[in-house]
């Protein structure tokens, strides 16, 4: 069975500033998706970046990048120019390309932005 | 476009009673998801479903709980004889039949607590 593991229970970063949240995750399998969701105070789940295996460039969505391991499985998430709409738990999770495509979540990053 | 729909966001509870949540999912998307979170925690995935089929269900508990995704109507997810430790909120997510982006789309979720 697939697992994601987020190592940063919390993270605080300085308004305006980059941050990086680590995300790690175990696998046999080629083919697959990772996502990073962001979950606001409203518990809304909010899609904020996605990745597909198969794809050696790591995706960009303004001020969201990856950096996308697939030999280490890693993938973190950089945050650029920190807002502080962006304070939330981040979830990394991991969706197989094929079969139940169930998501499997990791545990969650607290980001705090300290203005 | 209405996204997916969960009612009520918010249900209150007596132990021993019955607890039903409802999950409209995107207009045509066929697969239904839930995921139980608990305070601090992250996303556990409880069943995966189709219409009139559930597809995936390792992760429900095995007593009091059940869901169905009928072929016409919401899905359900029902908890029988609540305890205490089924507080928690209780959240829906849909896609379509071709997981033409790995995405899953959440709803606000449903937050139920047992007194």
């Amino acid at each position: 069975a697939q697992t994601v593991t987020q190592s940063q229970p919390e993270m605080s970063v300085q308004e305006a500033e980059t941050v990086t949240l680590s995300c790690t995750y175990d696998t046999s399998e080629s083919d697959y998706y990772l996502f990073w969701y962001k979950q606001p105070p409203s518990r809304q789940m909010i899609l904020v970046i996605r990745q597909e295996a198969y794809k050696q460039q790591n995706a960009t969505e303004n001020r969201f990048s990856v950096n996308f391991q697939k030999a280490a499985k890693s993938f973190s998430l950089k945050i650029s120019d920190s807002q502080l709409g962006d304070a939330a738990m981040y979830f990394c999770a991991y969706r197989s390309y094929q079969g139940a495509q169930k998501l499997v979540f990791g545990q969650g990053t607290r980001l705090t932005i300290n203005p | 476009n209405a996204g997916v729909m969960q009612n009520p966001r918010h249900l209150v509870r007596r132990r021993g009673q019955e607890a039903r949540l409802r999950c409209s999912p995107v207009k045509g998307h066929s697969h239904v998801y839930w995921y139980r979170q608990l305070p601090e925690e992250g996303l556990k995935f409880m069943v995966y479903l189709q219409k009139e089929n559930i597809i995936d269900e390792s992760g429900m508990p095995k007593e009091r709980f059940s869901a169905e995704f009928p072929k016409e109507g919401p899905s359900i997810l029902r908890i029988q004889q609540v305890v205490r430790g089924d507080s928690a909120a209780y959240f829906c997510a849909s896609s379509p039949g071709q997981a033409l982006t790995g995405e899953l789309f959440f709803g606000e979720g449903s937050r139920l607590t047992v007194l």
